[in-house]
């Protein structure tokens, strides 16, 4: 299996200020179709996971631009240009390449 | 809107049988890929199952094969998890998933199974 290994696992940060989050996997996961089936969830205490970035760096309807995904081969990142109250949870990156997919551990993200 | 809504979920002793169950509006739902995601505690997401859209093709990771099986009704817009031989590490909340890109786009809001004698 693709293991995905996320850093750091709690972030605090401050309102405004940037954030970002690495997700590493154990091998390069290029599907035969030429896309990287890299994605990025954000589950708020309380809710549903919610995708936010899908194929490494395509945001979602609805998510706002402040979240922008990017990487390559192994090494990914989401980052958070301001981050704001409402950004408060468990963020998740996931390999849908190789089955079974598989996520990373999470990466709690709390205000200071 | 794309809406799922899982049932089915609920007590049950080790090694017994539930069968979960999750209804589906608002897409097209024939024509996409379906899946059950487990929020295991303490170490997060993990997909269960996957299928296609017309049944034919389904995959399962390794600690359920041979004991869940995924399926789905297009005429009804529903998909199931029939989970046989249950053990206590199968206990968690269960998502029913669109699948787009490769992916979860969009997720239900669980169901509990708690396995317990």
């Amino acid at each position: 299996d693709v293991v995905m290994t996320q850093s750091p696992l709690s972030l605090p940060v401050t309102l405004g200020q940037p954030a970002s989050i690495s997700c590493r996997s154990s091998q390069s996961f290029v599907h035969s179709d030429g896309n990287t089936y890299l994605d990025w969830f954000q589950q708020r205490p309380g809710q549903s996971p919610r995708r936010l970035i899908y194929k490494v760096s395509n945001r979602d309807s609805g998510v706002p631009d402040r979240f922008s995904g990017s990487g390559s081969g192994t090494d990914f990142t989401l980052k958070i240009s301001r981050v704001e109250a409402e950004d408060v949870g468990v963020y998740y990156c996931m390999q849908g390449t190789h089955w079974p997919w598989t996520f990373g551990q999470g990466t709690k993200v709390e205000i200071k | 809107e794309v809406h799922l809504v899982e049932s089915g979920g609920g007590l049950v002793q080790p090694g017994g049988s539930l069968r979960l169950s999750c209804a589906a509006s608002g897409f097209t739902f024939s024509t996409s890929w379906m899946g059950w995601v487990r929020q295991v505690p303490g170490k997060g997401l993990e997909w269960v199952a996957t299928i296609s859209q017309d049944g034919n093709e389904k995959y399962y990771v390794d600690s359920v094969k041979g004991r869940f099986t995924i399926s789905r009704d297009n005429a009804q817009n529903s998909l199931y998890l029939q989970m046989n031989s249950l053990r206590a590490e199968d206990a968690t909340v269960y998502y029913c998933a669109r699948c787009v890109a490769h992916s979860a786009a969009f997720w239900g809001r669980g169901t509990l199974v708690t396995v317990s004698s």
